[in-house]
């Protein structure tokens, strides 16, 4: 499975959009993006996945660059529960999950 | 949702003896359960894969026989650490992959046991 890379830490102001990037630029034609996030001491959670079109559900949207070696996380209005790290990853389905380090998101009041 | 929990939440013992954690798929079947340990401040690491009836496959570097998995059945699988040291203190997570998830194929997470050995 391809490797991401992620800043290390981001802030964002609390009812504002957190855009969180990630690049995969060896990602391969069937693999997808997925993105967890885990909150202090808890196990991750499920946020959103994609393959090539950019996709939306209740808690997030998923861009996925035309080129797919890059994608962005966007939280539409961050509160404070979003505090948390952010893992991106990418794999072939079937295929186990393997974590980088993420990006540590911090929700500012 | 689908739901996955763990047994015990958190556990504390002597150096030497063994530890068993449950996972279980509260709501789905899963075929395939996956074990991570997490050190503080770290990203969490696979440890194993656990296919139900089968023989669990194990990353490189991780002990096959001080860590034991178990995947009984469809919704249960359990990690043994057995003679347990003070460096096996950590977070263990598990995760299941739903049997009838067909192209979403994505893995439940459960909320992890906190292993602290003394």
């Amino acid at each position: 499975d391809a490797k991401t890379t992620q800043p290390p830490s981001m802030d964002c102001a609390e009812g504002r959009a957190a855009n969180l990037p990630c690049n995969h630029s060896t990602i391969s034609g069937n693999e997808y993006v997925y993105w967890y996030r885990q909150i202090h001491s808890q196990g991750p959670q499920y946020i959103i996945h994609g393959l090539k079109n950019n996709e939306t559900n209740e808690m997030a949207s998923l861009i996925i660059t035309e080129d797919r070696k890059s994608s962005t996380l966007i939280l539409p209005h961050a509160t404070l529960r979003d505090t948390a790290v952010y893992y991106c990853i990418v794999r072939v389905p079937g295929n186990q999950f393997y974590f980088g380090t993420g990006t540590s998101l911090t929700v500012i009041p | 949702g689908a739901v996955v929990s763990q047994h015990p939440s958190r556990v504390i013992c002597k150096s030497g003896t063994s530890v068993k954690i449950e996972c279980r798929s509260l709501d789905f079947q899963a075929t395939t359960m996956f074990w991570y340990r997490q050190f503080p401040k770290q990203s969490l690491m696979l440890m194993a894969t656990s296919n139900e009836g089968s023989k669990a496959t194990y990353e490189q570097g991780v002990e096959k026989d001080k860590f034991l998995i178990n995947h009984a059945s469809l919704t249960l699988s359990t990690l043994t650490v057995t003679s347990a040291h003070p460096e096996d203190s950590s977070f263990y997570i598990c995760s299941a992959r739903d049997r009838l998830a067909g192209g979403r194929d994505t893995q439940y997470f459960g909320p992890g046991t906190r292993l602290t050995v003394l």
